[in-house]
Parts: structure tokens; C-alpha cells; sequence
């Protein structure tokens, strides 16, 4: 059963315009939260991250948002650009576990 | 260069019979995982390794075998492979579990 949901496959978006990935997670005791990105053939590469004590984290284009009592996370891209077409994954982690739990995985697509 | 390797990339090989998937990183991690990524699931955690000499089960464990000698090392091993095992395969590592994971570029395993 996994704990950490990505309930949307894909995603597309204009070019120039915001892009929102949400995540959902089922463990209170994820406290740690990260995001990668994948393009194919390569492997993911980090992205962002956030840790239970903050509800926001930037950093240039992209923002992580945390909702703790609703147990849910979202990235947005803004302004999306043709290099964000990618697999973004969630994954979260708890500072009393040592696992690390990812998401299905949103495929984002950014026209021209 | 800082990076984690994996070899082979590239794998074909019938059912029952013994392999090694090796993986290298140069960063001097103490976390070092294994994952594999199948369509519609995401990545799922195989095993894990907090330290040499110290590994622990991921959520899909099941006929896999991993050891952890040499800080730099993590091989996974299929003792008996099976066609379900077909999938791509991902090592990665870090300074810790909740903190950015570098990973692998991945290796393709196919069982007939």
C-alpha cells in the first residue's frame, strides 16, 4: 500500500505559465519530503525539499508548499519552461525510519 | 566528478539464473538504497543501507540479496531470477535517508 500518492499521471502546461504537482501522503510520521525530477534514461535528480517544521520552501522557480493536517504537498514550477518536461516524483521520509517512500509520479509536459 | 555508478546498464537473462547489479558512489555516503521503477508505480524501495555492515528490507525486498562491505559499494543480488523482476533498477545514496539522494543512471533487467 503505498504511502505516498500522486494521484495525477500527467500534467501539461503552457509555456511561461504555473504549474502545480500535488502529493499526498498517508504517514504522520513523514516528516521529511523531497522532490526529483527524471528525464528519461537518466536517473532522478533532486529537486526540493522540506522538512515538517516549515510550510513553505523556494528556491528560484519552484515552490514546496506543506500541509500538515491535510497530509498534503505541492511543487509549483513558475514560469514552466520547455527544460521542466519531465517525471516528477514525491517522496517522503521520517526522522524514526530510515525508508524512503516515493509516488507514482506526475509527467509534466510544457507546450510552446 | 561526483556520481554514483551502476553496471550493468543493460541486462537480459532467463529465469533462475544468478546476477549481480553493482553500484558505486565516490562521495563518501553513509545511505545508500536500491529502487526499482515500474509504470504506475513509481519508485519503490528494495533495500537500504545506513552504514558498512548495516542494511534493512525497503517495501519490496522479496528476491533480492544486497551487502554492504566497503562504504562505496551496495550490490544487488538476484539470487533466483524471475520474470517478474523485469524492471528498471536505480541505486542511489546520501548523507542520510531524509536528505537529497544522488542516484545511479539506472539499469534495465530483463528476465525471460
Amino acid at each position: 500500500d503505498q504511502q505516498v500518492k500522486q494521484n495525477s499521471p500527467s500534467l501539461s502546461v503552457q509555456e511561461g505559465r504555473i504549474s502545480i504537482l500535488n502529493c499526498d501522503y498517508t504517514n504522520s510520521m513523514f516528516d521529511y519530503f523531497l522532490w526529483y525530477k527524471k528525464y528519461p534514461a537518466e536517473g532522478p535528480t533532486f529537486l526540493i525539499s522540506i522538512s515538517s517544521i516549515k510550510d513553505k520552501n523556494e528556491d528560484g522557480r519552484f515552490t514546496v508548499f506543506l500541509n500538515k493536517s491535510a497530509k498534503h504537498l505541492s511543487l509549483h514550477i513558475v514560469p514552466s519552461q520547455p527544460g521542466d518536461s519531465a517525471v516528477y516524483f514525491c517522496a517522503a521520509s521520517g526522522s524514526n525510519d530510515y525508508k524512503l517512500s516515493f509516488g507514482a509520479g506526475t509527467t509534466v509536459t510544457v507546450r510552446a | 566528478e561526483a556520481q554514483v555508478t551502476q553496471n550493468p546498464r543493460y541486462l537480459i537473462t532467463v529465469t533462475g539464473k544468478k546476477l549481480t547489479v553493482t553500484c558505486s558512489q565516490n562521495m563518501n555516503h553513509e545511505y545508500m538504497s536500491w529502487y526499482r521503477q515500474d509504470p504506475g508505480l513509481g519508485l519503490r524501495q528494495i533495500y537500504y543501507s545506513m552504514n558498512v555492515e548495516v542494511t534493512d528490507k525497503g517495501d519490496v525486498p522479496e528476491g533480492y540479496k544486497v551487502s554492504r562491505k566497503e562504504k562505496r559499494n551496495f550490490p544487488l543480488i538476484l539470487e533466483s531470477p524471475s520474470p517478474n523482476q523485469t524492471s528498471l533498477y536505480f541505486c542511489a545514496s546520501g548523507t542520510s535517508h531524509y536528505n537529497e539522494q544522488f542516484f545511479g543512471p539506472g539499469t534495465r533487467l530483463t528476465v525471460l
